[in-house]
């Protein structure tokens, strides 16, 4: 079955710092790709949708400077949590619709295996 | 706008007893229903889904019935085990966007 990989699993970065996560499709093409959030023992917030060949679209509320997404190609989308604090601290989830041959929606999103970021 | 309602955990069962975890929705249109499973540190796995009224979604022993008349999508098992421990999420899906709206999780503690 379709597969999204997720780098890192998990990082600690010193406040003020970026750092960059990874969103693969492995064996399908992802046009579109979403960015999550899930704070401890909460549900998942969607933060941002993420577009191939154009900008993302962000949910509101969620900081655009801060929340750096990249779409630059159909298998790979990249968020980049720039100058982190302690309160960005999380696990943040990726995930991607598959997609028919013909391109039509299949209604089945695959996720990533999340990124814990602590931020110290 | 679209809405999923879960019931609050933990739930908490001795191992081979009956689960129900309760999902409610609300929707525009004639939205597809998932459950997903979480375990812990990972991410999401899809555990099944209906896409029409009175459709039954089942894998690995769960089942949920897609209800229009009470716009349920209740998870059931018949007999936990404690490899089914885990935060269990409701989710609908509608139009072309792809988004998902999920419910807010219930975590299932199973003990022997």
């Amino acid at each position: 079955g379709a597969v999204v990989s997720q780098h890192p699993s998990w990082v600690i970065c010193k406040s003020g710092t970026s750092v960059k996560i990874e969103c693969r499709s492995l064996d399908f093409q992802a046009t579109t790709m979403f960015w999550y959030r899930q704070f401890p023992k909460q549900s998942l917030m969607l933060m941002a949708t993420s577009n191939e060949g154009s900008k993302a679209t962000y949910e509101q509320g969620v900081e655009k400077d801060k929340f750096l997404i990249n779409h630059a190609s159909l298998t790979l989308s990249t968020l980049t949590v720039t100058s982190a604090h302690p309160e960005d601290s999380s696990f943040y989830i990726c995930s991607a619709p598959s997609r028919g041959l013909a391109g039509e929606s299949k209604n089945i999103q695959y996720f990533g295996a999340g990124t814990r970021l602590s931020v110290l | 706008g679209n809405s999923v309602t879960q019931m609050e955990g933990p739930v908490t069962l001795s191992e081979e007893a009956f689960l129900t975890i309760n999902c409610t929705y609300t929707a525009t249109g004639y939205p597809s229903l998932f459950w997903y499973v979480q375990y812990p540190g990972e991410g999401l796995q899809l555990l099944l889904k209906a896409t029409k009224a009175d459709d039954k979604g089942s894998n690995k022993g769960f089942e949920a019935t897609y209800r229009k008349e009470t716009t349920s999508f209740h998870l059931e098992k018949g007999s936990v085990q404690v490899s089914d421990s885990a935060v269990y999420f409701c989710a609908l899906y509608t139009g072309t966007a792809s988004k998902l709206t999920f419910g807010t999780g219930t975590r299932l503690q199973v003990t022997l």
